[in-house]
């Protein structure tokens, strides 16, 4: 168990519609990251934040936003879904300082399946 | 650009028998290579992180290695449990400094 949860685990869905995904890091790390897995693309880094603010973007579209909260946890939000996005989505969290910040420590993640 | 390529993309082990998986990168900057275990539908499992070449890891039956140009996954004497895909992964001190570049990973199966 890394110590981040992730809700909900499955995620069933229609296209067009939208999908909020909860993230709570490990208790004292201030970054959170988002990543999508699906079977062709591998492991694709979508999103940071560091302490309630964004500070770095990967190949997130358009559709998809994020936010960390006060208390640190973070939602991913996906909007106008598309087949295609259907896929593993994981949140990662990591220290804030030295080697703590370097080593991402991932949740369960939550499997979105768009029908 | 970072970029990350594992090989093989499958291995097929016997209980008992060694080997080594690859890892190699291209990264401006090395800030760090990571392996993780991953088993299927759930989230990578953090194994190590190496930051310069020469440097060694090991915990129980695997031992990370690192030069400049790749990194080797040795898993000694495996056993079934030990079945799962490993990823190898880099963080580079450029633009996209704060952020996990990943391979695809290597699916490992240890038979009985």
């Amino acid at each position: 168990d890394s110590g981040v949860t992730q809700t909900p685990k499955h995620l069933i869905t229609a296209t067009g519609q939208r999908v909020t995904l909860r993230c709570s890091p490990r208790s004292g790390d201030l970054s959170v990251y988002w990543y999508q897995q699906s079977l062709d693309q591998g492991l694709q880094f979508l999103i940071q934040y560091y302490n309630g603010e964004e500070r770095a973007k990967g190949n997130i579209l358009e559709r998809f936003s994020a936010q960390q909260f006060p208390d640190l946890h973070s939602e991913l939000n996906l909007s106008s879904l598309e087949l295609g996005d259907s896929a593993l989505y994981f949140c990662a969290s990591s220290g804030s300082s030295g080697h703590s910040y370097n080593e991402q420590f991932f949740g369960p993640g939550t499997r979105l399946t768009v029908l | 650009e970072d970029q990350v390529t594992q090989s093989p993309e499958a291995l097929r082990l016997q209980e008992g028998e060694s080997s080594s998986l690859n890892c190699s990168y291209t990264v401006s900057g090395l800030r760090g290579l990571f392996w993780y275990r991953q088993d299927p539908g759930k989230g990578p499992e953090f194994l190590f992180t190496l930051y310069s070449a020469g440097e060694e890891k090991e915990k129980e039956r695997l031992k990370a290695t690192l030069t400049k140009k790749e990194s080797f996954l040795h898993i000694t004497a495996p056993k079934p449990e030990d079945s799962a895909t490993y990823l190898c992964a880099v963080r580079g001190s450029g633009a996209g400094s704060y952020q996990l570049t990943f391979g695809k990973g290597t699916k490992l199966s240890v038979i009985p």
